[in-house]
């Protein structure tokens, strides 16, 4: 089954304390992405991969990192959580850039950082 | 920049009522791609359609409808007789073509549809 999926689903942590996200999609996709949802603002980009080793900026980065060593996977990394970070973040990918094609997105991960 | 409004946060409507939700962007340019998605209680985003800048031609889909019309720069959904199940949180998003594949989200409309 075509799929991104998300792991941990949820996660509770402490502030300052590292921790990664991982996302997988089996679609042989080269564009993957990165989103945070929060409550009326929808869901904003973090960073983006226009394939391995190919990352950039979306609209709010602070605080994240990103990388993409395999064409499959891109893990989102926050080395110094804090509450504000809390949200519901989503992975993406799509064939190709945001623009020409619809995005697979993964089922989520709630994070909540004390 | 590009920008994407969704000025109706919340939408309640009886089964069977239509429904339109409203999708206004800003944009420089004249490439761009626009998206719906949709998001039930379940929480996944699910993708509905995607419309380039050069076809503006109105797309339904069974009871799904969307107008597209750039001299307002809108793209709206219609649900045509609603029903229970399509209750969720709807997002319009906005791509340009010259932004290095960046998509830009609107604040979505949540919409109840009750029995």
């Amino acid at each position: 089954e075509a799929q991104v999926t998300q792991n941990p689903r949820y996660l509770i942590t402490v502030t300052g304390k590292k921790l990664t996200v991982t996302c997988s999609q089996n679609m042989n996709h080269e564009y993957m992405s990165w989103y945070r949802q929060d409550p009326g603002l929808g869901l904003r980009q973090i960073y983006y991969s226009m394939n391995v080793e190919v990352t950039d900026k979306g609209d709010v980065p602070e605080g994240y990192k990103v990388s993409r060593k395999e064409k499959r996977n891109f893990p989102l990394i926050l080395e110094s959580p804090s509450p504000n970070q809390t949200s519901l973040y989503f992975c993406a990918s799509s064939l190709a850039g945001a623009s020409s094609y619809e995005q697979y997105f993964g089922p989520g991960t709630r994070l909540t950082v004390t | 920049a590009q920008k994407v409004t969704q000025a109706q946060t919340e939408i309640s409507v009886v089964e069977k009522e239509d429904v339109t939700l409203d999708c206004v962007y800003e944009t420089r340019d004249t490439t761009y791609y626009l998206f719906w998605y949709k998001q039930p209680p379940s929480g996944e985003l699910v993708f509905l359609i995607r419309r380039n800048s050069f076809d503006e031609q109105n797309e339904i889909s069974g009871r799904y409808s969307w107008n597209f019309q750039k001299s307002t720069s809108s793209f709206n959904f219609t649900i045509t007789a609603s029903q229970v199940v399509d209750s969720a949180v709807y997002f319009c998003a906005l791509s340009e073509a010259g932004a290095g594949n960046m998509l830009t989200f609107g604040g979505g409309t949540r919409l109840m549809v009750k029995p």
